[in-house]
């Protein structure tokens, strides 16, 4: 069936650092792909979104290009901040389908 | 929009006990997704619902857990008897049946069982 695997963490990053969030997945046909973001006590939020080969989410500064030669949806931002610490959620939805499928989440802590 | 309403937003019973988690999706949405989540199995779906009917309830974990859609703007999870391995925060979530399907999360319920 389908699935994503996401980097583990926590990934701990110093303020205005560069982070780098890896995903990849295993799915039939040309799932969308999201990426969700969790902050502490709350439900998941959409942070951004692609649904075809090459193109690129992007959202509060965080990009993600679907990459379908790689399987790949890597979460980037350039310079983050102490309030991007949060848990963050790879996803896809299933082609043809409703259901999405999670990753386990990255935990990031960001420094001062 | 009020976004994803659930309640209670926490929950603390005692083993053997019947728990009731209630959701009210965003109006207009035509789905509605129950999930579990844990630091051990991270998060779950356990059933959702299209038009008020239960499509896929594979991740429902057992008997003891049923979930109900009476209308379009209320659906309840119930577990009966509850156990302390059911300790979780649950989620409701609910998306549209076009475009990307996102999906809008509620703030959850934590649940403790003791």
């Amino acid at each position: 069936g389908d699935s994503v695997t996401q980097m583990e963490g926590p990934v701990t990053l110093s303020e205005e650092a560069f982070l780098t969030i890896n995903c990849t997945y295993t799915a039939t046909g040309y799932p969308s792909l999201f990426w969700y973001v969790q902050y502490p006590g709350e439900g998941l939020q959409l942070l951004l979104k692609a649904t075809k080969a090459d193109d690129k989410g992007s959202n509060k500064g965080f990009e993600a290009t679907y990459r379908k030669e790689t399987t790949s949806f890597h979460l980037e931002k350039g310079s983050v901040q102490v309030s991007d610490s949060a848990v963050y959620f790879c996803a896809l939805r299933e082609t043809g389908g409703f259901k999405t499928i999670f990753g386990a989440g990255t935990r990031l802590f960001v420094k001062a | 929009d009020a976004g994803v309403i659930q309640s209670p937003r926490h929950e603390v019973t005692e083993m053997g006990q019947e728990v009731t988690l209630r959701c009210k999706p965003i109006s207009g949405h035509d789905y509605l997704f129950w999930y579990r989540q844990t630091m051990m199995r991270g998060l779950e779906l356990l059933i959702y619902f299209n038009n008020n009917v239960p499509i896929d309830d594979s991740g429902m974990p057992e008997d003891r857990f049923s979930a109900k859609m009476p209308n379009a703007s209320f659906s309840t999870l119930k577990i009966q008897p509850s156990e302390p391995r059911d300790s979780a925060v649950y989620f409701c979530a609910s998306s549209r049946g076009t475009g990307t399907y996102e999906q809008y999360f509620g703030p959850g319920t934590r649940l403790t069982v003791t």
